[in-house]
């Protein structure tokens, strides 16, 4: 059974700090890497989504990918109150079947 | 932007109804994907879509069948609806070109009395 990891949390890091939120994942011929964010009653909402080994920037975002270790993490910088949602870490099958495999998800609370 | 619509945000039905649930994607995507979500069970995928007429199970498909007749909607039908299926549905919808991204509709949150 491939599986995705996750910390549940939740995590609580103050506004303005960089929240670091991490995932592994067991498929290791996985290629294709994403992270949702969900508030609460929502439907996720794609944030970003990295194919290569290293860093991804998109605004307060960064995504990072370490496939030798199968972890990818994604960090929030300037965290703010309107952060606080579950974010699921998602990861494409090695098969290439388009399906994605979801981890758990981890709530993170940015306290003001 | 990619718009997947989902017939209705909410829906209370009764033990034994047959449920529909609509869900339609207006950017040509092959594939499309129904879950179910529950507390301290993440997403789960009942059936999935990879062309019109196609259809393969995902992980739990026991009490679910699907349509698609159309490549835009996909349909998912609870023949004969249990307390134990209320839950959060969603759909959502990828590309093969665009590397297995998927965008979600806004949920359907069905009850089962």
């Amino acid at each position: 059974q491939k599986e995705v990891e996750q910390n549940s949390g939740p995590l609580s890091v103050p506004e303005g700090a960089i929240a670091s939120l991490n995932c592994t994942y067991s498929d290791r011929g996985s290629q294709s890497f994403f992270w949702y964010r969900q508030y609460s009653g929502k439907s996720p909402e794609l944030i970003m989504f990295i194919y290569s080994n290293g860093d991804k920037e998109d605004g307060r975002f960064t995504a990072q990918l370490n496939k030798a270790s199968q972890y990818v993490s994604l960090l929030i910088r300037d965290s703010q109150p309107s952060d606080s949602a579950t974010y699921l870490c998602a990861v494409g099958q090695s098969s290439n079947t388009g399906k994605l495999i979801f981890g758990q998800g981890t709530t993170l609370q940015v306290k003001p | 932007d990619v718009k997947v619509t989902q017939s209705s945000r909410y829906l209370v039905k009764r033990t034994g109804e047959k449920v529909f649930l609509e869900c339609v994607q207006d950017m040509d995507h092959e594939n499309m994907f129904w879950y179910r979500q529950d507390p301290g069970l993440g997403l789960r995928l009942i059936y999935f879509s990879y062309d019109v007429k196609m259809k393969e199970k995902g992980d739990i498909p026991e009490g679910y069948s699907v349509s698609r007749e159309k490549k835009e909607r996909f349909s998912l039908i609870l023949e004969s609806a249990s307390t134990n299926q209320t839950s959060m549905y969603l759909c959502a919808s990828s590309s093969p070109g665009g590397a297995d991204t998927q965008y979600f509709g806004p949920g359907t949150r069905l009850t089962v009395l």
